[in-house]
């Protein structure tokens, strides 16, 4: 299947520095890509659909301008935490889909990073 | 309110008994459902898709069923192994044609040696 690379898989930062994730898909071209947060022994959560190429939709309660997403080429969506606290500390996966595919078609996770803010 | 519901207790199983794991879900109506395994501190790998008009499916030792009527699907590892221990996942389409699923809680398997 289609390969997935998200990166770091681990960071810690202070309160109120930012961070970047990056996702990127390694052997196909992913138009769209999927940011999702998990809390312990919670479901994913899903919080943007990222675009190539235009901005990304957010889901309902989640703030675009802490969370930026940028979706520059077919292969690299990237997340941003602006001004990290505490309570941002989670687990962050991306998700991408191979183009053309139907919707019922898997999706393909990265490895998730883990965010300590501290 | 939509609701997907796994059992959020962990099952523990003997190696070579069969697993059953539980979703069920309330006001959706699902066209597809698929299955994914997640293992500690990793993305879920996908595992299974079943469509609303389809009763079972199979892929080597997993089985799916999917009962609209119940609102319910069951995931079946057979002949369990203690690889086949993580964290399985339920997730839906909740309309035809959409990308962005629903994702219930997850139910943690331990196959105990």
């Amino acid at each position: 299947g289609a390969v997935v690379s998200q990166h770091p898989s681990r960071v810690i930062c202070k309160s109120g520095t930012s961070v970047k994730i990056e996702c990127r898909s390694l052997d196909f071209q992913a138009t769209t890509m999927f940011w999702y947060r998990q809390f312990p022994k919670q479901s994913l959560m899903l919080m943007a659909t990222s675009n190539e190429g235009s901005k990304a939709t957010y889901e309902q309660g989640v703030e675009k301008d802490k969370f930026l997403i940028n979706h520059a080429s077919l292969t690299l969506s990237t997340l941003t935490v602006t001004s990290a606290h505490p309570e941002d500390s989670s687990f962050y996966i991306c998700s991408a889909r191979t183009p053309g595919l139907a919707a019922w078609a898997e999706a393909f996770f990265g490895q998730g990073t883990r965010l300590t803010v501290v | 309110s939509q609701k997907i519901e796994q059992n959020s207790e962990a099952l523990n199983i003997q190696e070579g008994k069969t697993a059953t794991l539980t979703c069920n879900y309330t006001n959706y109506s699902p066209a597809y459902l698929q299955w994914y395994r997640q293992d500690p501190g990793r993305g879920p790998v996908f595992l299974l898709l079943i469509r609303e008009n389809e009763k079972e499916k199979r892929k080597e030792r997993l089985k799916v069923t999917f009962d609209t009527t119940l609102k319910q699907s069951l995931f079946h590892i057979t002949a369990s192994q203690p690889a086949d221990s993580a964290t399985y996942l339920c997730a839906l389409a909740p309309t035809s044609g959409t990308y962005k699923y629903i994702f219930g809680t997850g139910t943690r398997l331990k196959v105990l040696a």
